[in-house]
């Protein structure tokens, strides 16, 4: 199995300030033939499921905001919150679809300094 | 809107079968426009995370997870706009929030649409 590591495990922020996780995949997640990273990031409040933010490790979901975005490539990635609002309170993941089975990251949370 | 729904027993014993369904409303999944989904199971635990379970498409192919691939069933019920999922022998390590959701690209893609989810608890 792809083993998913995230840093850091927790995070503290001040409002309007940058807010940066990392993810990081013990293997490629590039397939060369469509030029793709198969990753995807997740946010996920108390009480409610996962909420599907970026795939393709840089494609935004719909209806997700701007300042939410991915980078990175092969086995490094990175999820920024550009200006942290108070709504962005959560644990975020990170998740491979490169191969079967599909893992997660452990997760990082993200809260208001 | 593709809206999922779990439901089934919040307690279940131990070496029994656990047994769920996610009813999916907003679009019928044997229709065309959904061939994109698969449908999968995910289940999360404090001790464990997010752990993938299984998958099927709509024609009844499953893929699963093969740390749990002996113990589990999914089946589809097109008629009804159903999926189910059958775990066998569970134990305390069962315990968890069990979602249901729809993947794209494949039977192991990334996860845009979920159910909110039915919480299992194994306990004699």
């Amino acid at each position: 199995d792809i083993v998913m590591t995230q840093s850091p495990d927790s995070l503290a922020v001040s409002l309007g300030e940058r807010a940066t996780i990392y993810c990081k995949s013990s293997r490629s997640l590039l397939y060369t033939y469509n030029n793709k990273d198969y990753l995807g990031w997740y946010q996920q409040k108390p009480g409610q499921p996962p909420k599907l933010l970026i795939y393709w490790a840089s494609t935004r979901e719909s209806g997700v905001p701007d300042r939410f975005s991915g980078s990175g490539s092969g086995t490094d990635f990175t999820l920024t919150i550009s200006s942290l609002q108070a709504e962005d309170v959560a644990v975020y993941y990170c998740q491979q679809y490169s191969s079967s089975p599909p893992t997660f990251g452990q997760g990082t949370r993200l809260e208001i300094k | 809107q593709l809206q999922l729904q779990e439901s089934g027993p919040g307690l279940v014993k131990p070496s029994e079968t656990l047994s769920l369904t996610c009813t999916v409303s907003g679009g019928s999944i044997s229709d065309t426009s959904y061939w994109v989904y698969y449908w999968g199971w995910i289940r999360q635990s404090p001790g464990k995370g997010l752990e993938w379970i299984g998958s099927i498409y709509y024609s009844g192919s499953t893929d699963y997870n093969p740390s749990l691939k002996s113990r589990v069933t999914a089946s589809v019920d097109t008629s009804k706009n159903q999926i189910s999922l059958k775990l066998t022998y569970v134990t305390a390590a069962d315990t968890a929030v069990y979602y249901c959701a729809g993947l794209r690209t494949s039977s192991y893609g990334y996860m845009d649409v979920w159910g909110k989810g039915t919480t299992v608890t194994v306990s004699s």
